[in-house]
């Protein structure tokens, strides 16, 4: 079946450090693919998404680009900043009556 | 989240006892999911509702879970004879069509005592 594999975290980074957390996918067609957020407290939130390959989705500094040849979708920031301590998950959705499916997600602590 | 009211956000219940945590969805959201987060855990899929298909139980962790959803709408998951390790958040979520992305509520934290 499909799944997401994404890097085990923790990860800390200082402020304006530039972040990746790697993603790849396991499935067949032509899912789409997406990174969610989740702040301390908070609820899952869509952070950005790409539906095909070659696409880059991005948000609030975030960057993906749907990468079709290595079956990834890395996510990545130039300068992280405090705030956006939170963890990441990584998730893909196929065509059909199938879930979503989400990788364990990565915790970002960013310091000061 | 994204209209996406879930109910009660918290519940302390006693082990063995059964509980019911809704959903109540927006209009024109076909997909329906649940899954839950254990604490400082990843995310759990349970169940999957697409319009009128059947759903995919393949994530209920026992047949003490189920679910229903009602005219495509509404959907309550049941939880029968509660056990500690049956304390988490649950979490509903709701999709447009077949390949999109899906809108999560805030959660129903369930502790069982």
């Amino acid at each position: 079946g499909d799944s997401v594999t994404q890097m085990e975290g923790p990860v800390t980074l200082s402020e304006e450090a530039f972040l990746t957390i790697n993603c790849t996918y396991t499935a067949t067609g032509y899912p789409s693919l997406f990174w969610y957020v989740q702040y301390p407290g908070e609820g899952l939130q869509l952070l950005l998404k790409a539906t095909k390959a070659d696409d880059k989705g991005s948000n609030k500094g975030f960057e993906a680009t749907y990468r079709k040849e290595t079956t990834s979708f890395h996510l990545e920031k130039g300068s992280v900043q405090v705030s956006d301590s939170a963890v990441y998950f990584c998730a893909l959705k196929n065509s059909g009556n199938t879930p979503l499916v989400f990788g364990k997600g990565t915790r970002l602590s960013v310091i000061a | 989240g994204a209209g996406v009211s879930q109910s009660p956000s918290n519940k302390v219940t006693e082990k063995g006892k059964d509980v019911e945590l809704r959903c109540d969805p927006i209009s024109g959201h076909t997909a329906l999911y649940w899954y839950r987060q254990s604490l400082g855990q990843g995310l759990e899929f349970l169940i999957y509702f697409q319009g009128n298909s059947a759903p995919d139980k393949s994530g209920l962790p026992s047949d003490r879970f189920s679910a229903e959803r009602t005219g495509g709408s509404v959907s309550t998951l049941t939880i029968q004879r509660t056990q500690q390790e049956d304390s988490a958040v649950y979490l509903c979520a709701l999709g447009r069509g077949t390949n999109t992305e899906a809108f999560f509520g805030q959660g129903t934290r369930l502790t069982v005592v």
